[in-house]
């Protein structure tokens, strides 16, 4: 079946810092992939996305890359802001890519941004 | 009212108790989902619903029923719960197409405890 493994932290470091999280993912057919993003007290709010191989998805100054090649969909941002602080959690879709399938969710990754 | 709207926001029941978690959607969407998140897990999916018909059961216990009766609402009730099922359900939902990259929007989250 799918799986999503992503570092699961906490993941501490300071403002204006670069940042990755890993994601990789085992999947059969052609997922799309997907990070969200939850804020303390709230729900998960879509982050970025892509919909095939070399696809990046980017929002907020966040970026992703879909390499098929590695089977990975890291998330990258060039300077954190303490505003940044949340859990990200890695997706990606069902085989028919579809809703009936749901997602699959990694376990999250707790950022922490100082000051 | 926008988005996706889960009451209660925090619910504590005893293990004898019958309560209704509910969920309610304005985005005029056609599938609704409720995930379980529990700490240092990967969100679990519970059920689908798609155009009002259940799709996906995932083998979640009895304890917990399901009831979609439009495309807008949809409730979870909960009785004869365990401790174990203390955890904030999510729900959400999405405009399930052909094309696939399906996003779902989630709300806020209702926050269980069982004891």
């Amino acid at each position: 079946g799918n799986s999503v493994t992503q570092m699961e932290g906490p993941v501490t470091l300071s403002e204006e810092a670069f940042l990755t999280i890993n994601c990789t993912y085992t999947a059969t057919g052609y997922p799309s992939l997907f990070w969200y993003v939850q804020y303390p007290g709230e729900g998960l709010q879509l982050l970025l996305k892509a919909t095939k191989a070399d696809d990046k998805g980017s929002n907020k100054g966040f970026e992703a890359t879909y390499r098929k090649e590695t089977t990975s969909f890291h998330l990258e941002k060039g300077s954190v802001q303490v505003s940044d602080s949340a859990v990200y959690f890695c997706a990606l879709s069902g085989p028919s890519g579809g809703g009936a399938d749901g997602l699959t969710f990694g376990k999250g990754t707790h950022l922490i941004i100082q000051p | 009212e926008t988005g996706v709207t889960q009451t209660p926001r925090h619910l504590v029941m005893g293990m004898t108790n019958k309560k209704s978690l509910k969920c309610e959607q304005h985005l005029g969407h056609n599938a609704m989902y409720w995930y379980k998140q529990s700490a240092k897990k990967p969100l679990e999916l519970m059920f689908v619903y798609s155009l009002e018909e259940r799709v996906e059961n995932n083998s979640v216990p009895s304890r917990f029923s399901p009831e979609c009766p439009n495309s807008s609402h949809l409730f979870l009730h909960l009785h004869t719960l365990q401790p174990e099922d203390s955890a904030l359900y999510l729900c959400a939902s999405s405009q399930e197409g052909f094309t696939g990259a399906n996003v779902l929007t989630f709300g806020a989250g209702s926050r269980l405890t069982v004891l």
